[in-house]
């Protein structure tokens, strides 16, 4: 399996404007993770997903921000409108449902908001 | 809810010295898993090292293991002969039975030669 696969990279885009990030889990994984990383907070769990369905969406930080799973090999982080202090590598992360697995994670989407 | 405290942002240590990277952690349950994960610049996290809860001998991989102390929820990381691709970013997490990962902020380690 080529691992959890996160588009794009890199993006930089303008204030105001809607972004969409990817992410492709790794087959067979029922448990999807958005974090957010910045240097002030760090690793932040933004919403999780089991079997596509959103379980915890408290570390959204606005009604800007929105994340679907519309199946088990897609997911989408969406921030419309962009604001700067948006800025940060947003990263993908799966799952399986058994005890002592790890997260395997994508390699991030360094999102730039200007 | 669970937190985890990694108090130290950064350290230093030269190579093929010994390191201990601190971890601690908040939570009611009694089982759960912890993690070490590993963030050089390529900026991938990387699984260095696992813990379930339940089991009292700690883990151990290669030159990494760790000191698990369940009781003062205590998850330290030790790294011997420390080599130069060390350098990185160490994120110590709990998993709780709801399969939710909880970071701390992390430790920048660097290994000088």
């Amino acid at each position: 399996d080529a691992g959890v696969i996160q588009s794009p990279r890199h993006e930089v885009t303008e204030m105001g404007q809607e972004v969409t990030l990817r992410c492709k889990p790794i087959s067979g994984h029922d448990y999807l993770f958005w974090y957010r990383q910045t240097m002030m907070r760090g690793l932040e769990l933004l919403i999780y997903f089991n079997n596509n369905v959103p379980i915890d969406d408290s570390g959204m930080p606005e009604d800007r921000f929105s994340a679907k799973m519309p199946n088990a090999s897609f997911s989408t982080l969406k921030i419309q409108p962009s604001e700067p202090r948006d800025s940060a590598v947003y990263f993908c992360a799966s799952s399986l449902r058994h005890q002592n697995t790890e997260a395997f994670f994508g390699q991030g989407t360094r999102l730039t908001v200007v | 809810a669970q937190t985890v405290t990694q108090s130290q942002p950064e350290m230093s240590v030269q190579e093929a010295e010994t390191v201990t990277l601190s971890c601690t952690y908040d939570t009611s349950e009694s089982n759960y898993y912890l993690f070490w994960y590993k963030q050089p610049p390529s900026r991938q996290m990387i699984l260095v090292i696992r813990q379930e809860a339940y089991k009292q001998q700690n883990a151990t991989e290669n030159r990494f293991s760790v000191n698990f102390q369940k009781a003062a929820k205590s998850f330290s990381l030790k790294i011997s002969d420390s080599q130069l691709g060390d350098t990185a970013m160490y994120f110590c997490a709990f998993m709780n039975t709801g399969n939710q990962f909880y970071f701390g902020t992390g430790t920048s380690l660097t290994v000088i030669p």
